[in-house]
């Protein structure tokens, strides 16, 4: 079966520009994450969505970032006014809520480069 | 309280050899533990995981090893294979919060 996808895979912006990134999770999974992984460094939690309840955006780090999922599938991840220390790949995660394990399916990410 | 801290920063393991990753954590409302492993250009992918009500979890040449007392788990990959370099992060989460905390990885190269 078809795995979490994502695109673009890679991006490249100028400073201050808006992008948006797309994630397309496993058909049937409820949940939906958004991590950052900067060079050299460990996964960082940006957003989490499952099913209908209001999302925990505790781990945005300013407000140029956002995100939406419609219809509990697609989401996208906008961010506003890029700036260089935005540069990192950003990755995609989703799971079954049904799931004892919590295991978490990633995407292959989508690396954004800010000139 | 919310950190994982994971090491070393790298390591490098002759074929057959034993690597062992470790990792602490601070928050004892964490109750599940995953290991990911990730190829460049890849996604991580889960490895294997284990909740605090054991004290080792193994599946083929990987072994958890979980000490609730100390706040912290390792990773060991008996026999080691060159297919195994990657890196390898750990990570934590809390009953009820299913978003993840990693810690910052582990470059592991298994020399043939």
């Amino acid at each position: 079966g078809a795995g979490v996808s994502q695109s673009p895979s890679n991006k490249v912006t100028e400073k201050g520009k808006d992008v948006e990134l797309r994630c397309d999770p496993i058909s049937g999974h409820t949940a939906l994450y958004w991590y950052r992984q900067s060079l050299g460094q460990g996964l960082e939690f940006l957003i989490y969505f499952q099913g209908n309840s209001a999302p925990d955006k505790s781990g945005l780090p300013s407000d140029r970032f956002s995100a939406e999922r419609t219809g509990g599938s697609v989401s996208t991840l906008t961010i506003q006014r890029t700036q260089q220390e935005d540069s990192a790949v950003y990755l995609c995660a989703s799971s079954s809520r049904d799931s004892i394990s919590n295991e978490q399916f990633f995407g292959p990410g989508t690396r954004l480069t800010v000139l | 309280q919310q950190q994982v801290k994971q090491s070393p920063q790298s390591l490098i393991v002759q074929k057959g050899g034993i690597s062992i990753i470790n990792c602490a954590y601070e928050n004892t409302a964490f109750d599940y533990f995953p290991w990911y492993q990730q190829f460049p250009g890849k996604g991580p992918a889960l490895l294997i995981a284990i909740r605090p009500d054991v004290s080792e979890k193994k599946e083929g040449r990987f072994t958890i090893s979980f000490n609730k007392s100390a706040k912290q788990f390792s990773l060991h990959i008996m026999d080691s294979q060159p297919g195994d370099s990657a890196t390898y992060f750990c990570a934590a989460s809390m009953r009820g919060f299913q978003k993840l905390v990693f810690g910052t990885g582990t470059r592991l190269l298994v020399s043939p």
